[in-house]
């Protein structure tokens, strides 16, 4: 069974303070690890796709990598508007769904 | 602009009633899913599609049913046999099949609440 397991489960942050949010993960293969961002009462709206291990990307504040056990979502010099719960997601080979993990709550405070 | 249009918004259901979410995208992607989403939980699978007139039980599907009669709708219908339905219902497309780019775009989600 595919598993994904995201720390902290919240993370209070000082605007332009860097940190990283993890994402490990057990599944048989990987098709895919996908990240996406969520505000409060919106659906996820989707950020990054990794596909193999060393693999990297970038948007804005935010870069995402990718191991063989598990991914980390750096966001570097964090702004209020950051401010959201980012999702981490694995698609096993053959399958086009998504399993999630729990997410993690992320607050940026001026 | 193409997307995800989830209605309505916000949703009250009494005890013992059937309703029914609707789903339409105009993204021309085969696949389609329901997810539900409580507080301190993940997204949870309950149906899928990955072509018209065919569809799968994800790992939640009691006391929901679904239906895929065209490929810009996927219509969940919330039944009285489900006992705890009060929670936010989000659905998703994706491109499916085998091919690259396989990220699943969300709606903006239907907060169901029962009365």
């Amino acid at each position: 069974e595919d598993q994904v397991t995201q720390s902290p489960e919240a993370l209070r942050l000082q605007e332009g303070e860097s940190s990283s949010l993890n994402c490990s993960y057990t599944v048989s293969g990987l098709r895919g690890l996908f990240w996406y961002r969520q505000d409060p009462g919106k659906g996820p709206e989707f950020l990054f796709t990794l596909y193999s291990a060393g693999e990297e990307k970038e948007k804005e504040r935010l870069k995402a990598t990718l191991t063989k056990k598990e991914s980390f979502l750096h966001i570097t010099a964090p702004k209020p508007e950051d401010s959201a719960t980012y999702l981490c997601a694995v698609q096993a080979p053959g399958y086009s769904t998504l399993t999630f993990g729990k997410g993690t709550m992320l607050l940026v405070s001026p | 602009d193409g997307g995800i249009t989830q209605s309505p918004k916000y949703l009250f259901r009494k005890e013992g009633q059937n309703v029914t979410l609707s789903c339409e995208q105009n993204l021309n992607h085969d696949a389609m899913y329901w997810y539900r989403q409580d507080p301190g939980q993940g997204l949870r699978l309950i149906y899928y599609s990955q072509i018209v007139n065919d569809f799968q039980k994800g790992d939640i599907a009691e006391g929901y049913s679904v239906s895929r009669e065209k490929k810009e709708s996927f219509p969940l219908t919330v039944t009285s046999a489900q006992k705890n339905p009060t929670a936010f219902y989000l659905c998703a497309s994706s491109i499916g099949g085998d091919r690259a780019n396989t990220e699943a775009f969300f709606g903006q989600g239907t907060r169901l609440t029962v009365v």
